[in-house]
């Protein structure tokens, strides 16, 4: 049964810095990786999606890596701002189905 | 830019009740998911559906669950008889037409449903 896993759970950083998610996942057979950002009560904003070909995949100020191998990915956020706090989520999509897994997130604070 | 749609954002109900949750999946796109999450927990898949009909769904998916695509742009999830357990934040998605599975799914701002 596959599972994900976010470390940490939580990330308090001051603006300016550049930092890194985790996401572990137990099963190598997936089609894709894919980021969420979820603000406070919101809904699900997909950031980006690596499928299980690529090794990454960039957008803006992020960066996200996959190594199916060894089941983890990860997601670089380049000089953090304020407005980057969220919950960040991912999410796997494995074979043979067409649902997502998603990890438990990664809460982060950027403070001015 | 297209977007996923729900109604309503807050639905409280009684024990027992049913409710329906609407979405409004991007137009041209063709397979529907419905998620939840409880507070504090993970995003949980319950259903997906293609061409009129269920394709795949969870153990939570039991028979007090039912979807249905009324319209050429609704996609309803009613939960016939609601439960305490049932609070949660509903997700709906959709991803496009190509018909490969793994491409992107997009997410509607979710229906917060509390039952007493």
């Amino acid at each position: 049964k596959q599972e994900v896993t976010q470390i940490p759970a939580a990330l308090s950083v001051p603006e300016g810095e550049n930092l890194v998610l985790n996401c572990s996942f137990t099963d190598s057979a997936i089609y894709n990786l894919q980021w969420f950002r979820q603000d406070p009560g919101k809904g699900l904003t997909s950031l980006l999606l690596i499928q299980s070909s690529q090794r990454e995949q960039t957008s803006g100020r992020l960066n996200a890596s996959l190594d199916k191998s060894s089941g983890r990915s990860t997601l670089y956020i380049a000089a953090s701002q304020p407005g980057d706090s969220a919950t960040y989520l991912c999410a796997v999509g494995p074979y043979n189905t067409d649902k997502l897994i998603f990890g438990t997130g990664t809460r982060l604070q950027v403070f001015p | 830019e297209p977007e996923v749609t729900q109604t309503p954002s807050h639905q409280v109900t009684q024990m027992g009740q049913e409710v329906i949750l609407r979405c409004v999946p991007i137009s041209n796109h063709l397979y529907f998911y419905w998620y939840r999450q409880i507070l504090g927990q993970k995003v949980e898949f319950l259903v997906s559906f293609y061409n009129n009909e269920i394709s795949e769904k969870s153990e939570i998916f039991d028979d007090q669950f039912s979807v249905e695509r009324p319209d050429g742009s609704n996609f309803t999830l009613k939960i016939r008889s609601t439960k305490l357990e049932d609070s949660a934040m509903y997700f709906c998605a959709s991803r496009d037409m190509t018909g490969r599975v793994g491409e992107t799914q997009y997410f509607g701002p979710g229906t917060r449903l509390l039952v007493l």
